[in-house]
């Protein structure tokens, strides 16, 4: 089954501790992305990869690190989260150009 | 920069009413327009889309159209189902696909 997964789907955790979201995708797409989704914001754009070794920030960058070392992977990093990083995120996945993306689960961040 | 701008809701409507949701958008180039849905506790998952002006994109009785005149794509459909409660957000993905900027999103309820 076509998918992207996410883990983990939830996490509390506390300022400044360091946490890593996965994502990983089954369909060979070149393109994935991170969004964060807050209420009356819609979707913000935070990172993308157009292909392994190959990132560019999007709307929101800041406070957040990406890596791409692998095609079907493109983890999400918080080195040192706040509170104001407290948000529902999605991954997503495609082929370059101007073709629908797949999105994952979300993963529920909570920052205390 | 590119911007999407799309009705605020919540909209409720009558199982069988008529739905539009408004969208514009203001972009350089020819972006990619798209309609996304997203039910509770779920991820986006694509409802339609159109790569280029004039086209009609249509799924599941929903349609939009790619007005690049009115730099517009407004999502209609003749007659909703209680099962069309969801939220909706409009997208555009730049012309090289790097990039994409979604609505704040339109809540949808449709009351039997």
């Amino acid at each position: 089954e076509a998918q992207v997964t996410q883990n983990p789907r939830y996490l509390i955790t506390v300022t400044g501790k360091k946490l890593t979201v996965t994502c990983s995708q089954n369909m060979n797409h070149e393109y994935m992305s991170w969004y964060r989704q807050d209420p009356g914001l819609g979707l913000r754009q935070i990172y993308y990869s157009m292909n392994v070794e190959v990132t560019d920030k999007g709307d929101v960058p800041e406070g957040y690190k990406v890596s791409r070392k692998e095609k079907r992977n493109f983890p999400l990093i918080l080195e040192s989260p706040s509170p104001n990083q407290t948000s529902l995120y999605f991954c997503a996945s495609s082929d370059r150009g101007p073709y629908e993306q797949y999105f994952g689960p979300g993963t529920r961040l909570t920052v205390t | 920069g590119d911007s999407v701008t799309q009705m605020e809701g919540p909209v409720t409507l009558s199982e069988e009413a008529f739905l539009t949701i408004n969208c514009t958008y203001t972009a350089t180039g020819y972006p990619s327009l798209f309609w996304y849905v997203q039910y509770p506790g779920e991820g986006l998952q694509l409802l339609l889309k159109a790569t280029k002006a004039d086209d009609k994109g249509s799924n599941k009785g929903f349609e939009a159209t790619y007005r690049k005149e009115t730099t517009s794509f407004h999502l209609e459909k003749g007659s909703v189902q209680v099962s069309d409660s969801a939220v909706y957000f409009c997208a555009l993905r730049d012309t090289g696909g790097f990039k994409t900027i979604f609505g704040a999103g339109t809540r949808l309820f449709v009351k039997a």
